[in-house]
């Protein structure tokens, strides 16, 4: 399978605890982005990846939140101290230069935070 | 104020019927827009770029009005397959940096 590749796919865990969540693009799209969606809404905008570059932070994203692509490949998002209001689908998408409104999103990480 | 909102629906119609989607958008210097389509527990997709002058895929009509700021879809001969969530989407910068509405939900009934 070529496409976008995330995991874990469900992800329960205690308030208070971090956890990481890996995102696998395709492999020859230089753009990488995170995006959170809760139930009822559209996905909303975290974060962007050019390659190994994290060029825009959403406002949403607190200090708690950190992306990394350390080689412009894969990618992780990991959130400290999670809390409630962190449950959510994590989605991440890839995309190849330019600007044709295409992105390929993975089947999403879903976090429940008890 | 959301940048992009659309009516939450659900829109429940029966098969063949044609029903019309719109949403507005709040930054005038939004360059593209795009409609989304998301099916129960599954990611986003593409359905079709929207252009100034509408264009049509098949069933599917998109609609811009950059004076309104207004993004329209029209599907007709609604099928049962077409059950599902409607993004309307902007993109807000230079890279693909999609902007979605909540979404507006169909059930097609037989």
């Amino acid at each position: 399978d070529t496409g976008v590749s995330q995991n874990p796919r469900h992800k329960i865990t205690k308030r208070g605890q971090n956890v990481t969540f890996r995102c696998d693009p395709i492999s020859e799209h230089n753009r990488l982005y995170w995006y959170r969606q809760t139930l009822g809404q559209g996905p909303e905008f975290l974060t962007y990846f050019q390659n190994e570059a994290q060029l825009e932070k959403s406002r949403l994203l607190s200090d708690r939140f950190s992306a990394e692509r350390p080689k412009g490949s894969f990618s992780t998002l990991e959130i400290q101290r999670t809390e409630q209001g962190d449950s959510a689908m994590y989605l991440c998408a890839s995309s190849s230069t330019g600007d044709t409104g295409e992105l390929f999103f993975g089947e999403g990480s879903r976090l429940t935070v008890l | 104020r959301k940048e992009v909102e659309q009516d939450p629906g659900p829109f429940n119609v029966p098969e063949g019927a044609t029903v019309a989607f719109n949403c507005t958008y709040s930054n005038s210097a939004s360059q593209s827009f795009f409609w989304y389509r998301q099916d129960c527990r599954k990611e986003p997709k593409l359905l079709m770029s929207v252009y100034s002058s509408g264009n049509e895929d098949g069933r599917f009509t998109a609609q811009l009005n950059r004076a309104s700021q207004y993004i329209s879809l029209l599907i007709r001969d609604s099928k049962l397959s077409d059950s599902a969530t409607y993004l309307c989407v902007v993109n807000a910068g230079g890279y693909n940096k999609l902007i979605f509405g909540a979404g507006t939900r169909l059930a097609v009934h037989p």
